[in-house]
């Protein structure tokens, strides 16, 4: 299993301005995937960032709006920037040890107003 | 393009009955399927999986079902608890990705 700490779990922001949320996990791991849940909808993945290289985004997500870093196998941050309240949603950080499941953090709830 | 739906976006049931949670995809190489529980201000919880290679997989209460041909796949949770009560998402993989697809879940209450 896996401990997966996410800071802040909730805020409320203002529309244009950003957010970064921090993944701490308890073990060091190569993958780690940042998704997001918006209202009444499915997890959607966001990007998989691994140790020492770029983060590697799905299709409808760009790094200018979703900067992401991963200094080291326990730790990662996305960035929602330029916010809008389109961003509104549920931020999830997830690992997979290799079993063959994901495991989350708590999440972290974003409103922008 | 929903490749894993969850066509029931809610579900009452009463504690000790079955609770029977569904599950369609459309993509042809899926061959790991997952469930999971969400509770709210927590984030998803592995429950039970299943591989392609089966048509069933047992853990205490939880059951699995999959049935490739029709592309569906089926959580039993008998009997049903209040503590069961919570948002359950189906997900789907294949082997060589690191992506999960999930569903959009469904919200089980089970009444005391």
């Amino acid at each position: 299993s896996a401990v997966i700490s996410q800071k802040p779990s909730r805020d409320i922001c203002q529309r244009g301005t950003s957010l970064t949320i921090q993944c701490q996990v308890d073990s060091q791991v190569t993958m780690m995937f940042w998704y997001r849940q918006q209202p009444g909808q499915s997890l959607t993945l966001i990007a998989t960032a691994n140790q020492g290289s770029e983060a590697t985004y799905e299709s409808g997500f760009v790094i200018d709006k979703f900067p992401i870093s991963r200094p080291n196998l326990t730790f990662s941050t996305l960035t929602v920037s330029n916010m809008s309240p389109e961003d509104s949603s549920i931020y999830l950080c997830s690992v997979d040890k290799g079993a063959g499941e994901l495991f989350f953090g708590e999440g972290s709830r974003l409103t922008v107003l | 393009d929903q490749q894993v739906k969850q066509n029931s976006p809610s579900l009452s049931v009463q504690e000790g009955r079955i609770s029977i949670l569904n599950c369609d995809y459309t993509n042809s190489m899926f061959d790991y399927f997952l469930w999971y529980k969400k509770y709210p201000a927590e984030g998803p919880t592995f429950l039970i999986s299943i591989s392609s290679i089966k048509d069933k997989n047992e853990d205490g209460r939880f059951t699995v079902f999959l049935n490739k041909s029709a592309k569906h796949l089926s959580l039993h949770i008998v009997p049903s608890q209040p503590g069961d009560s919570a948002v359950y998402f189906c997900a789907a993989t294949y082997s060589g990705t690191y992506k999960y697809i999930f569903g959009t879940g469904t919200r089980l209450k089970v009444l005391a």
